[in-house]
Order: structure tokens, then C-alpha cells, then sequence
């Protein structure tokens, strides 16, 4: 089936040590996300790339990074993780021609911060 | 700036009552409105959508929501439900011709057996 993985599910990473989460689709859709979801909150749009073009949220901190080396990959490095950024990170994916159109969601990776 | 309101933050029903969720939203174009569910454990999963045409839309698992222009809500309802609909269910909203998505804040829904 097609569909949009994350890896790995739960990641633990030390105060200011660099981490890095991936997210991986099959279904050939060209605008791909990511969410920052905390506890009782609405998911968080971090940034998204529309193809090739990367666009960042105003309110997105310097620390959070993404990459997207082709089509089916695109990834979410966070440079200095601080005890704030623990939470549920989702990878969405979603087809731009002619419209708006759903997204599709990956499982998500939680991040713990020690 | 555009934002999505669910005002119900946790709701519990027994089995079998009718359930009716709220969302607002705040934006006077051309919107595609969106309810996704997130069972426990599970990634979010669509339930229905709204883009155009009849604004009373039917979605999976016996869910419709009903699009009202006037008064900016889609409002998700169900005539009974089950144990298994427990979740958490998020109303989105996304400006049409733009790739952005304003999440609500979500609604916990617990049914009791």
C-alpha cells in the first residue's frame, strides 16, 4: 500500500545533541510537511517543500532544519534539541495540482529530550 | 490570521448517544475544510472532507459533517456512537490554492461500553 513512513517511531536524544528523523513516501505526492504536535495541542506546521522549494513557517525557531534530497524522502534535523522540542513529530504528504487536496500522515516520532 | 476553533476540548458519551462536534473557522475565502481522526496509537486519518458542491458531506465510519458559510462551521456529527470511535478528532481548514493546513486544537472523544 502506498503510504508515508517514519522513522524511527521514538527517538531519545540528549540535551543539545543533534538529531535527525526521516520520513519516507511511496505515494509520489510533491508537497511534503512537518508537524510539531505537543500534548492536547493542534499539530504545528513547521515547514513544508513544495518540490524542490523549501518553505519555512515565520514562527519556525532557527534550530529546526529540514532536507529533502528527492522526491520520497525529505527529513527534519533539529540542531540543538532542548528540553521544549519533546513532542510528536508528523510527516504529511499531499498532491498540489489544481486546488487544495487531503493529507496524508505518517505515524509520527516522538521525541524525548533528556 | 487564519485559525480554527474546536471548543469542545474533551467530550464523553455512552454507547449509542448522538454526537456532534464543533469547529469554526475564521476566514472569508474560498476554504477546503477537513475532519481527521487520531485513534489511540494511530496516525491521523481522514474522515471527511468538504470542497465543494452539497455542504452536508458523508465520510467513512458513519460520520457527516455539515458546512454552514454563513456562521464559518463544519460541525461533525454521528447518530450513534460506538466504543470504537474513541479518538481524538481534529477539524482542519486549508485557503484554497495554498498547501497550508490550520489545525484545531481537538476534541478527545471517550465513549463508554
Amino acid at each position: 500500500d502506498a503510504m508515508v513512513i517514519q522513522n524511527p517511531r521514538y527517538q531519545v536524544t540528549q540535551f543539545g545533541k543533534p538529531v535527525t528523523l526521516s520520513c519516507s513516501q511511496t505515494l509520489n505526492h510533491n508537497v511534503m510537511y512537518w508537524y510539531q504536535q505537543k500534548s492536547s495541542q493542534a499539530p504545528k506546521l513547521l515547514f513544508h517543500y513544495y518540490d524542490k522549494d523549501f518553505n519555512n513557517e515565520a514562527d519556525t525557531p532557527d534550530n529546526f532544519q529540514s532536507r529533502r534530497p528527492n522526491t520520497s524522502f525529505c527529513f527534519l534535523d533539529i540542531r540543538s534539541p532542548g528540553l521544549g522540542d519533546a513532542a510528536m513529530y508528523l510527516c504529511a504528504t499531499s498532491t498540489s495540482s489544481g486546488g487544495a487536496h487531503e493529507q496524508y500522515f505518517g505515524p509520527g516520532t516522538r521525541l524525548t529530550v533528556t | 490570521a487564519q485559525s480554527v476553533s474546536q471548543h469542545n476540548h474533551h467530550v464523553i458519551l455512552s454507547e449509542a448517544a448522538s454526537l456532534e462536534l464543533g469547529c469554526n473557522y475564521s476566514y472569508g475565502g474560498t476554504v477546503n475544510l477537513f475532519w481527521y481522526v487520531q485513534y489511540p496509537g494511530q496516525h491521523l486519518q481522514l474522515l471527511l472532507k468538504y470542497f465543494s458542491g452539497d455542504p452536508l458531506v458523508k465520510g467513512i465510519k458513519g460520520f457527516e459533517a455539515e458546512f454552514i458559510k454563513s456562521k464559518f462551521s463544519f460541525n461533525l456529527r454521528k447518530p450513534s456512537v460506538q466504543w470504537s470511535d474513541t479518538a481524538e478528532y481534529f477539524c482542519a481548514v486549508i485557503v484554497y490554492n495554498f498547501n497550508k493546513f490550520y489545525f484545531g486544537s481537538g476534541t478527545k472523544l471517550n465513549v463508554k461500553p
